[in-house]
């Protein structure tokens, strides 16, 4: 069966300071993989999705990028946090190339910005 | 654009049944979604139809569908405590990718 991992669960981090969230897919292959934000516990804004190794694609412009350096692992990161960058992070995956299979989330990163 | 509408809060006794209501904007929404968020949680998919479905039950679990209104609703039997929590309804569209556009959530609240 597929699982998706997200870590770390909780982070605090200085305004200023580098980010770096990690998410990972197991058993399948070529997911659509998607990192989503949640502001104040309700609705969700896309971030990033991927198709493929390399392919990132931005839906919102921000202080946040996205890399896929292999099948099944994508990867947030920030430069320089802003305060503005507090929130909680999912990462998501469907089944590539097969439209409306649905999204699978990750249990999230609840990020902290002091 | 699409635009995917909740009521925010549901309060409702153990035992009693629950039913969250959601209004979508897109007609060319292929499938529509529910989803369960507990606190500090991620989201865990709950159920799903296909838009050319009027309903969908699975046990406890009753989702309708009126494509005409764009209204979707689920309905929960037997409401227990342990299904307090944010219910999600997003919808999805054909595409390259997986284009998904959730709703507001509905914060369900289940009195003993």
């Amino acid at each position: 069966s597929q699982t998706i991992h997200q870590w770390p669960a909780t982070l605090v981090q200085p305004v200023g300071s580098p980010l770096s969230l990690e998410c990972t897919v197991e058993g399948t292959s070529n997911p659509n993989l998607y990192w989503y934000r949640q502001a104040a516990g309700r609705g969700l804004q896309l971030l990033f999705y991927s198709v493929g190794i390399g392919q990132i694609s931005s839906e919102v412009p921000q202080n946040l990028s996205a890399s896929r350096p292999q099948d099944r692992q994508f990867i947030l990161s920030s430069k320089k946090l802003l305060l503005s960058d507090s929130g909680f992070y999912l990462c998501a995956w469907s089944t590539g190339q097969v439209n409306n299979s649905p999204l699978h989330f990750g249990n999230g990163t609840r990020l902290t910005v002091t | 654009g699409e635009d995917v509408e909740q009521s925010l809060f549901l309060s409702v006794r153990e035992g009693d049944s629950s039913v969250i209501n959601c209004t979508y904007t897109d007609s060319s929404s292929t499938y529509l979604y529910w989803y369960k968020q507990e606190p500090g949680a991620g989201l865990q998919l709950l159920t799903y139809i296909f838009s050319n479905m009027d309903m969908k039950q699975d046990q406890r679990l009753t989702v309708l569908l009126n494509k005409k209104d764009k209204h979707l609703s689920l309905r929960i039997a037997d409401t227990q405590t342990g299904d307090s929590a944010i219910y999600f309804c997003a919808e999805s569209y054909s595409g390259g990718y997986q284009k998904v556009t959730f709703g507001t959530g509905t914060k369900l609240q289940v009195i003993p």
